[in-house]
């Protein structure tokens, strides 16, 4: 059974830094890309980052881009999330996500975690 | 501001067909890039309801169906049942944005 668990989420102020954790098991975690997506509240879902199976090549969102970072251990079988200079406007629930085609490259997504909240606020 | 456009909520009686549209542009949907749909229930993780316009995962229903039309693509849910109450997402890859984008959601009301 493929489950996907996310960690590392809480309050944090405006400025600050988090890393967030996936926990990836039930499939081969290497074959896959990886993404991470977001709901922030009363809006729909956004696409935040994506990392191909080999973790060679990363995408960021516009609104994330010089401030996240994308990252994979696939002997440890974990995707992780860098955040850095963090705005009100990141608060959100983030959500890992497994591609559901077996490639490089991000395609669409069929297993995804539970969430883990991330609030910006002094 | 998403790249995808989809009506804030579509609604019907039980039983009832009710349609979803997912409008792009060029540089996605029009770009022959696939689309795929995501059913989200509140506090609840998303789940992949179609991939690739018009193909269902193992488990999902026969009343969701999927199509394409030159830059939109479509969701029918044919049959509606009180649990098809939820938000809808389409999705696609976007070339202009170099990633992958949601369109901006539609919530489905079951009278």
């Amino acid at each position: 059974e493929v489950q996907l668990l996310e960690s590392g989420g809480g309050l944090v102020q405006p400025g600050g830094s988090l890393t967030l954790s996936c926990a990836a098991s039930g499939f081969t975690f290497s074959t896959y890309a990886m993404s991470w997506v977001r709901q922030t509240p009363g809006k729909g879902l956004e696409w935040v980052s994506s990392i191909s199976n080999s973790g060679d090549r990363t995408y960021h969102a516009d609104s994330v881009k010089g401030r996240f970072t994308i990252s994979r251990d696939n002997s440890k079988n974990t995707l992780s999330l860098q955040m850095n200079s963090l705005r009100a406007e990141d608060t959100a629930v983030y959500y890992c996500a497994k591609d559901m085609k077996p490639a490089a490259d991000p395609y669409s997504f069929d297993y995804w975690g539970q969430g883990t909240l991330v609030t910006v606020s002094s | 501001q998403s790249a995808l456009t989809q009506p804030p909520s579509v609604s019907g009686a039980p039983g009832q067909r009710v349609t979803i549209s997912c409008t792009g542009s060029s540089s996605n949907i029009g770009a022959n890039y696939d689309v795929h749909w995501y059913q989200h229930l509140p506090g609840t993780a998303p789940k992949l309801l179609i991939y690739a316009y018009s193909n269902r995962p193992s488990g999902v229903p026969g009343r969701f169906s999927g199509s394409r039309s030159g830059t939109s693509a479509s969701l029918a849910i044919t049959g509606l049942q009180a649990e098809d109450e939820a938000d809808y997402y389409c999705q696609c890859y976007d070339s202009r944005l170099s990633g992958s984008v949601f369109g901006t959601g539609t919530k489905v009301n079951v009278l």
